[in-house]
């Protein structure tokens, strides 16, 4: 099956600096999602981005489609930023369910 | 508001029992989902079900059942039969799963239930 990679696995920031968490998948898809998951658990949904870029707020997110890979970018990180971020992929059609790397654990420093 | 209600927060199972956990959505979505996270990994899909009255398995859906009798209520029961049941259990709903519809399968998640064993 499809194999999603995340990195780094952990991250430390002092509040304010930038970071850019990537996701490599393994074959084509036609679904991609980007998660933050609290230090309390509940999840949200920040980009849908099967392809092109995105922006919102400090975050945005670009994925390249033919290269197999997507990233996350965080801009002037804040302690509210801390969590796990998850990309999430999907073949789409029959094998539409969402396939999740093991995460990328951020923790922001004040 | 719309959005997804899981219960109970906390769950703790007594061996040889069967728990329920309940997932209810006001969001008129069709698909909800299932998935089980272990500490320090992502999430693995249990079951999901596309519409009312019909359901499917996912990676992992040994030890575990689930039901849709309603479009906004897809419950989850833990079997005695599952050994390793202590995870947080996350349910996900999204307008459609997949197909050419693409956008429809962003999913929206509950805030999540964490199954203890006693």
């Amino acid at each position: 099956g499809i194999q999603v990679e995340q990195s780094p696995p952990d991250l430390i920031l002092q509040e304010g600096a930038n970071s850019t968490l990537r996701c490599n998948f393994s074959d084509s898809v036609n679904n991609l999602q980007w998660f933050h998951q609290n230090p309390w658990g509940q999840l949200i949904n920040l980009f849908y981005i099967p392809s092109g870029t995105k922006q919102n707020g400090r975050l945005s997110a670009t994925t390249v489609a033919t290269e197999r890979y997507s990233l996350l970018y965080i801009s002037s990180s804040q302690t509210t930023d801390s969590g796990v971020y998850f990309c999430a992929v999907a073949l789409g059609g029959s094998q539409g369910n969402l396939i999740f790397g093991k995460g990328t654990k951020l923790s922001v420093k004040p | 508001d719309g959005g997804i209600t899981q219960s109970p927060k906390y769950l703790f199972r007594k061996e040889g029992q069967n728990v329920t956990l309940s997932c209810e959505q006001n969001l008129n979505h069709d698909a909800m989902y299932w998935y089980r996270q272990d500490p320090g990994q992502g999430l693995r899909l249990i079951y999901y079900s596309q519409i009312v009255n019909d359901f499917q398995k996912g990676d992992i859906a040994e030890g575990y059942s689930v039901s849709r009798e309603k479009k906004e209520s897809f419950p989850l029961t833990v079997t005695s039969a599952q050994k390793n049941p202590t995870a947080f259990y996350l349910c996900a709903s999204s307008i459609e799963r997949g197909g050419l519809k693409l956008a429809k399968n962003i999913q929206y998640f509950g805030a999540g239930t964490r199954l203890s064993v006693l």
